[in-house]
């Protein structure tokens, strides 16, 4: 079964909002989360590494002011787009990480769609 | 800068054949090895990880890795139509913790 869960699985929103997109891992283990985003037929691109109680790692070229990333509880990281545009819109996946060499799983993912 | 090579495809095969899906890696500490399927449209799902030189066997999937030749790979025995998807490689190791992706191979198994 699923080991992370996240949603909205899909939202449309309108330019100039902010969207919120949460991570929850469902064994309440401490957990590293990494976000992604993902154009259609392209590949995975990480975006930033989240753990608990530490600011979020970003990687080259993500704006941190735009892609809000928090992991405030041991099993949650959410991830917010702020003042959204039609450019943002995308896929964007979340994957949990237990261990330095163990799997990751991936949420469901979040279709983002700004109009 | 760590790279996982993959041929994008399509890599098509007819249904009950062997597909097999191919991935070198750059760096030479890596230490752990994951492929995931993901259908169009959905996030990628684990299918197998490997850690050590040799076969490892699941039902229909076989992973296999060399670490000489910096080389893993994936073998699918009696495709299925539903196997079609895009088969992504991930290395970790070598001083990181995050995984490194390769941008896929796309699976086309036709009836």
């Amino acid at each position: 079964g699923a080991v992370v869960s996240q949603h909205p699985s899909r939202v449309i929103c309108k330019s100039g909002t902010s969207v919120k997109i949460e991570c929850r891992s469902l064994d309440f283990q401490a957990t590293t989360m990494f976000w992604y985003r993902q154009f259609p037929k392209k590949s995975l691109m990480l975006m930033a590494t989240s753990n608990e109680g530490s600011k979020a790692t970003y990687e080259q070229g993500v704006e941190k002011d735009k892609f809000l990333i928090n992991h405030a509880s041991l099993t949650l990281s959410t991830l917010t787009v702020t003042s959204a545009h039609p450019e943002d819109s995308s896929f964007y996946i979340c994957s949990e990480q237990k261990g330095m060499n163990t799997e990751a799983f991936f949420g469901q993912g979040t279709r983002l769609t700004v109009v | 800068q760590k790279e996982v090579e993959q041929n994008s495809g399509p890599l098509s095969v007819p249904e009950g054949a062997i597909a097999s899906l191919n991935c070198t890696y750059s760096d030479r500490g890596s230490q752990s090895f994951f492929w995931y399927r993901q259908y169009s449209g959905k996030s990628p799902e684990l299918i197998m990880f490997i850690y050590s030189n040799g076969d490892k066997e699941d039902g229909r999937f076989t992973a296999q890795l060399n670490k000489a030749s910096q080389y893993v790979s994936l073998l699918i025995r009696d495709s299925q139509p539903s196997d079609s998807a895009t088969y992504l490689c991930a290395v970790k190791g070598g001083g990181s913790y995050i995984p490194t992706f390769g941008r896929g191979t796309s699976l086309i198994v036709h009836p």
